[in-house]
Order: structure tokens, then C-alpha cells, then sequence
């Protein structure tokens, strides 16, 4: 089965602009989870989306936001970019029903 | 609220010896843990996981422990290679399938 896949890679955006990143999960996995990964807060748990569903959410502003489609893939949109958003966002995906998260490579995010 | 901590931000081992790394967590009510790997440049990886109802459990070279006494993980890595390299990270899982992640700890391994 093919990984988890995350596009754009590599992403730069200056502040206020807004962006979207995308994640396809593994084939027959319903659950996404999103997180934000920088060197000062380590891994934070933004969103977790099931059966088209945001079933848990993290502690992040509302300029936050997620969609899940359905067929599984799901997208994040930050609105209203600031300096401090820019990191490595996670995605991972699960069959929703057992605990093991598989990880996509990641969307670094660079806002100048 | 809850929390997972690492008791060691780096570690440095000579090839071929064995390696433990250490985590605790703070929320007695989790029930299910997971070490994951992380290589430069790549997203977390799985290595081995352990529900609260084991004490033990053994993968390929690595085993993880858990001491619901006094709330530690530990992974163990047998024969470390250059290979491991790699930051690893311990999570658990408290409520609503939400996993929490420690910090991580850097291991590198000398030839």
C-alpha cells in the first residue's frame, strides 16, 4: 500500500496571506489527524477528522481550520498567516478503529 | 492535564551497544502507547507500541517497557546501528483517540 501523502513539500507565504495543504491518507484509512511540529513546542495536535467528521480538536485560534472528503482526504487551511505558524505540519492517518497513526512526510511552511 | 515527558533530550551511544531511552506520562488514565522515530527530514515513523494492560513487549531489536507505578516508557534498542539515529518520540493516548507526544530525545550513534 502507498504511504501517506502530503502536498505542497515546501510552501512559502508572508504574513496574512492564507494557505492550504493537503493530505491523502492510506488506502482504507477514514481517520487524519493533523499536527504542527516546530523545535520550541515539538508536536502539537491540531485536528483529527473521521468519516468527513472533526472528531477531536487541539488547542489552536480558529484561523485554524480542516475538512476531511469523502474519500478520506483531507485538507487544512491557515487564514491570516503570522510568523509563528511557520513549521512542519503532520498529517497521519489510522483506520480509526485501532490507535497506530502513520505519518506523511510533512508540508514545511515558511511565512516571511 | 495531560503530558508526556522525557527524562533525557540526548543520547549518545557507540555502535553495537544497547540503548534506552525513557519517557514518562503524567495521565494515569492512558491506555494505549506508541514510539515513533523520527529521521531528518521525514515524518515520525512507528516503531513498536504497548497497551496499559502489558508490561512488555518485543519487536524487531527493540522492546518497550512500561511502569504503570511509576508512569515510565522506555524503549529499548538492541545492537544500535548508524541507522538509528533519529529523534525518537514517546505518545500516549488519554481520551477521544488523542495522542499526546513528549518532546523527543536525539539519539546518535558513534561508529
Amino acid at each position: 500500500k502507498a504511504g501517506v501523502t502530503q502536498t505542497p513539500r515546501y510552501l512559502i507565504k508572508t504574513r496574512g496571506q492564507q494557505v492550504t495543504l493537503s493530505c491523502s491518507p492510506i488506502s482504507g484509512h477514514r481517520s487524519v489527524s493533523w499536527y504542527q511540529q516546530t523545535p520550541g513546542q515539538g508536536l502539537q495536535f491540531l485536528f483529527e477528522y473521521f468519516s468527513e467528521t472533526q472528531r477531536n480538536k487541539g488547542n489552536f485560534p480558529g484561523r485554524f481550520s480542516g475538512r476531511q472528503f469523502s474519500n478520506s482526504r483531507s485538507e487544512m487551511n491557515v487564514s491570516t498567516l503570522e510568523l509563528g505558524d511557520s513549521a512542519l505540519y503532520l498529517c497521519a492517518s489510522s483506520t480509526g478503529s485501532t490507535e497506530t497513526q502513520y505519518f506523511g512526510p510533512g508540508t514545511r511552511l515558511l511565512v516571511l | 492535564g495531560e503530558s508526556v515527558g522525557l527524562h533525557l533530550p540526548t543520547l549518545s551511544v557507540q555502535e553495537g551497544d544497547n540503548s534506552i531511552i525513557n519517557c514518562a506520562y503524567s495521565n494515569s488514565a492512558s491506555d494505549y502507547f506508541i514510539w515513533y522515530k523520527q529521521e531528518s527530514g521525514k515524518g515520525p515513523q512507528f516503531i513498536i507500541d504497548i497497551r496499559s494492560n502489558m508490561d512488555k513487549r518485543q519487536g524487531q531489536r527493540v522492546t518497550v517497557l512500561l511502569n504503570k507505578t511509576v508512569k515510565h516508557l522506555s524503549l529499548q534498542i538492541a545492537a544500535t546501528q548508524p541507522g538509528d539515529s533519529a529523534v525518537y518520540f514517546c505518545a500516549e493516548r488519554g481520551s477521544n483517540y488523542k495522542l499526546t507526544f513528549g518532546k523527543g530525545t536525539l539519539l546518535t550513534v558513534n561508529p
